[in-house]
């Protein structure tokens, strides 16, 4: 089964609306922490935004959001008043506790988002 | 604001020839990582390194492969006899700790090309 499931590979959104873009995942350690990259075209990650699992609120990040719903093993990123500079790969990914194995990310396949005018 | 940085940017190289690919992690991190992503598709994990010494590779991390810190500034990753295969762009990130908490930064990555 995939760890991280990402549904949606393009999206697209007008300027100054929001959208959501889904993230699903899968793992039986109690302990771990989910996060979004971004990737622009020129390629580079850039870290967005982090939830981890006992966290209580869901996080939050300028215009970076994350709806986070354990039970249902969703971290879905929503990003409020897009900017044509938003447009990129969105990437999704996690890194389990100890018993998980640890140090490594697992990644999602990605959604490129579009904004338009 | 501190940032990993990655050079070269781009290499182009020869199948079979050898590479090292070179890395500055920001100055207090102490966990390393090598990631890599074939154009089009997911990032994919390679290496963890602490404390001089690989804590975790992937399948992937076969012996072509190897990393190193040859002093207290960089972290390198040697292919030993490039593929066609191994075209991709290849991260290097860092982290202060190695819990689930905490945050991997990444640099800008280096294209490789085999040709």
């Amino acid at each position: 089964a995939q760890k991280i499931t990402q549904t949606q590979p393009g999206m697209f959104v007008q300027e100054k609306e929001a959208v959501t873009l889904d993230c699903t995942y899968d793992t039986s350690d109690p302990s771990y922490g989910l996060f979004w990259y971004k990737q622009p075209s020129s390629g580079e990650m850039i870290f967005l935004i982090y939830q981890g699992s006992y966290d209580q609120q869901n996080a939050t990040e300028g215009r970076y959001s994350l709806n986070f719903q354990k039970a249902r093993k969703s971290a879905n990123l929503v990003i409020s008043a897009s900017q044509l500079g938003d447009s990129a790969m969105y990437f999704c990914a996690m890194r389990e506790g100890l018993t998980g194995g640890g140090n490594k990310l697992t990644f999602g396949t990605g959604t490129q988002l579009k904004v338009e005018l | 604001e501190p940032e990993v940085t990655q050079t070269p940017s781009h290499q182009v190289t020869q199948m079979g020839q050898e590479v090292i690919l070179r890395c500055v992690p920001i100055s207090n991190h102490l966990y390393f990582y090598w990631y890599r992503q074939i154009l089009g598709q997911k990032v994919e994990f390679l290496v963890s390194f602490y404390n001089n010494e690989i804590s975790e590779k992937s399948e992937i991390f076969d012996d072509q492969f190897s990393v190193e810190r040859p002093d207290g500034s960089n972290f390198t990753l040697k292919i030993r006899s490039t593929k066609l295969e191994d075209s991709a762009m290849y991260f290097c990130a860092s982290s202060v700790g190695q819990g689930e908490t905490d945050t991997q930064y990444f640099g800008p990555g280096t294209r490789l090309t085999v040709l």
